[in-house]
């Protein structure tokens, strides 16, 4: 079974530093390109940051570009998304979200999320 | 950059189909086969429900189905049933700086 498993959220003041993991099971994690995508309290999906399997490309969004970097490590298996200079924007729940194996840009597996909250 | 529009929210009964729009430019949705779709449940994690366009997971019904023409994508959904209340997301590649875009959003509420 695949599974995606977020950690690492949590109350941070405006201009502080946090770092999420996603840890990967049930599936090769070195086959797959992988993705943040964040979504604000009642608001919609909003992607964040992609990585591919190798970590020889990645892209960020413009509102998040030179504050977040993204980075994988296929020796645990895991995801992580390093934020920093964190805005109150930047609260959402972070998910992690495995690309589809030959569908660009579709995202077929999500973990649970987790909450980041920006505020003082 | 704005998001691909869709229409807030859409209704119907049980056993009726409705349709939802997604209208991007030619820079997303209309330049590319790269069209997905998800549905979220409140508390819960997006579901991939359609990709490139029209095709569907295994594990999803064939009471899904998508299709586009020019700029907008669709999601139809057919027979409804209570368990397909919920919020849908459309999504599509995009050749401008930001690799993916999300429309924002349409609740579907089952009468």
């Amino acid at each position: 079974e695949v599974q995606l498993v977020e950690s690492g959220g949590g109350l941070v003041q405006p201009g502080g530093s946090l770092r999420l993991s996603c840890v990967a099971s049930g599936f090769s994690f070195s086959d797959y390109n992988m993705n943040w995508v964040r979504q604000a309290p009642g608001k919609g999906l909003e992607w964040v940051s992609y990585i591919t399997s190798t970590s020889s490309s990645i892209y960020y969004a413009d509102s998040v570009e030179g504050r977040f970097t993204i980075s994988r490590d296929k020796a645990k298996n895991s995801l992580y998304l390093q934020m920093t200079n964190l805005r109150a924007e930047d609260t959402a729940v972070y998910y992690c979200a495995r690309e589809h194996l030959v569908a660009v840009t579709a995202f077929d597996y999500w973990g649970q999320g987790t909450l980041v909250t920006v505020s003082s | 950059q704005s998001a691909l529009t869709q229409p807030a929210s859409v209704s119907g009964s049980p056993g009726q189909s409705i349709t939802i729009s997604c209208t991007g430019t030619s820079s997303d949705v209309g330049g590319y086969h790269y069209v997905s779709w998800y549905q979220q449940h409140p508390g819960k994690a997006p579901k991939l429900m359609i990709y490139d366009v029209s095709n569907r997971p295994s594990r999803v019904s064939n009471r899904f189905s998508g299709s586009k023409s020019g700029n907008t994508a669709s999601l139809t959904i057919s027979g409804l049933q209570a368990e397909d209340e919920a919020d849908y997301y459309c999504s599509s590649y995009t050749s401008n700086s930001t690799l993916v875009m999300f429309g924002g959003g349409t609740k579907l509420t089952v009468l």
